[in-house]
């Protein structure tokens, strides 16, 4: 059981299109982030949520933006679909006062194809 | 800016040989560094993870990582590796100051029975 759970775990959308994807983090978390996984790569970092601000971003256009609600679950939506979409997107939580204890917990992801 | 690179992107070994991939970091600061893994059709989990003191970090399943922080590297090592080894491995590095996680590309791991 991951504990973070992600849905829906797979989707195909059309160029142009707009798409949400959704999270629950790890119970007793209130930290979320979300990471892109392009076939063959690593996990590359999206943004990251707390308190319901986005507290800091990747390298990733204003296409791609998220929110936090106050149980602490989150959605990315990402608008202006390119095919170079097509990523697995991965949920992670953690404990912000756990700090440097309080490792990734990750879902295991949302399969978006982009046609 | 941070980065990370994964020499091997993909190892096969015979079960009982020993394990060790390459993993080094680009940044000039202090740094927490990871090993996440990856087993087939489950979620990303960490293996092991080093924040400060003993630079040789014990994880889960046997694994071990030295930080030479001299070499910028964290290499992953398993004296003996086991079938259920196989997987895809990940080395992350975050920067103390800093929130991100940043991952290598990946090893995938095979081990042959």
């Amino acid at each position: 059981d991951a504990g973070v759970t992600q849905s829906p775990t797979h989707l195909i959308k059309t160029r142009g299109q707009q798409v949400t994807l959704r999270c629950s983090p790890k119970s007793g978390h209130d930290t979320v982030s979300w990471y892109q996984q392009a076939l063959g790569q690593g996990p590359q970092f999206i943004f990251q949520y707390y308190e319901e601000e986005e507290r800091q971003r990747g390298n990733f256009p204003d296409r791609f933006s998220g929110h936090q609600f106050p149980n602490y679950s989150s959605e990315l939506n990402v608008n202006a679909l390119l095919l170079g979409d097509s990523a697995l997107y991965l949920c992670a939580s953690s404990f912000e006062t756990g700090g440097l204890e309080s490792p990734l917990h990750f879902g295991n992801g949302t399969r978006l194809t982009v046609t | 800016a941070q980065s990370v690179s994964q020499h091997n992107h993909h190892v096969i070994l015979s079960e009982a040989a020993s394990l060790e991939l390459g993993c080094n970091y680009s940044y000039g600061g202090t740094v927490n560094l990871f090993w996440y893994v990856q087993y087939p059709g489950q979620h990303l989990q960490l293996l092991l993870k080093y924040f400060s003191g003993d630079p040789l970090v014990k994880g889960i399943k046997g694994f071990e990582a030295e930080f030479i922080k001299s070499k910028f590297s964290f290499n992953l090592r398993k004296p003996s590796v086991q079938w259920s080894d196989t997987a895809e491995y990940f080395c992350a590095v975050n920067a103390r100051r800093d929130d991100k996680i940043i991952f290598g590309k990946g090893t995938r791991l095979h081990i042959l029975p």
